[in-house]
């Protein structure tokens, strides 16, 4: 069973703080990775995509892969209370001729004021 | 434009009732996705359509039925629900299967089974 894992948090920063979430996959054969952001009560939206090994930097915000470690992070720089979100970790899976996203528990970002 | 629209967005349902949860996406993705998610968990894969054929069932019980009428369109009839059916469903599209695709969501119908 291919596993994705992240803590569950609550993650707690202070407004303009740098936010550091973690995300592990047990799949060393997995090539690409998502992150996603999840309002409470709405749907996930794509934040990042990253399917090469180092940063990728879009806004405030940096993924970072590290295939031989098996992990990958998301760094959101100068953090706002509307950032206070879950954030999931998503890893495809390709089989019988379709795909699916095997996401980690998602972890709980609040932003202090 | 990557808008996935589905309708409607709240239903209640008895355990009796028959009702449909229908997606729809005009990006011309030829992979269409309905999950389920329940409260502080993530979304779990039910079925995946590629190409207007259903391609995954993730082993969901029969009282949920998908079809998918062309390649715009995603249904999901219900019918004879259970109370630990009440969840958000969210329908996803991409532009295909690989790995590399991204999924986009729609809103989600919130369905309430008493």
């Amino acid at each position: 069973q291919k596993e994705v894992e992240q803590n569950s948090g609550p993650l707690s920063v202070p407004e303009g703080a740098i936010a550091s979430l973690n995300c592990t996959y047990s799949d060393r054969g997995s090539q690409s990775f998502f992150w996603y952001r999840q309002y409470s009560g709405k749907s996930p939206e794509l934040i990042m995509f990253i399917y090469s090994n180092g940063d990728k930097e879009d806004g405030r915000f940096t993924a970072q892969l590290n295939k031989a470690s098996q992990y990958v992070s998301l760094l959101i720089r100068d953090s706002q209370p509307s950032d206070s979100a879950t954030y999931l970790c998503a890893v495809p899976l390709f089989y019988n001729q379709g795909g699916k996203l095997i996401f980690g528990q998602g972890t709980e970002l609040s932003v202090k004021p | 434009d990557t808008e996935v629209t589905q309708t409607p967005k709240h239903l209640v349902m008895g355990m009796t009732n028959k009702k449909s949860l229908k997606c729809e996406q005009h990006m011309g993705h030829r992979a269409m996705y309905w999950y389920k998610q329940k409260a502080k968990k993530p979304p779990e894969l039910m079925f995946v359509y590629s190409y207007e054929k259903l391609s995954i069932n993730e082993s969901v019980p029969s009282r949920f039925s998908p079809e998918c009428p062309n390649s715009s369109l995603l249904n999901l009839h219900l019918h004879a629900l259970q109370p630990e059916d009440s969840a958000l469903y969210l329908c996803a599209s991409s532009q295909g299967t690989s790995n590399s695709e991204t999924q986009y969501f729609g809103p989600g119908t919130r369905l309430l089974v008493l």
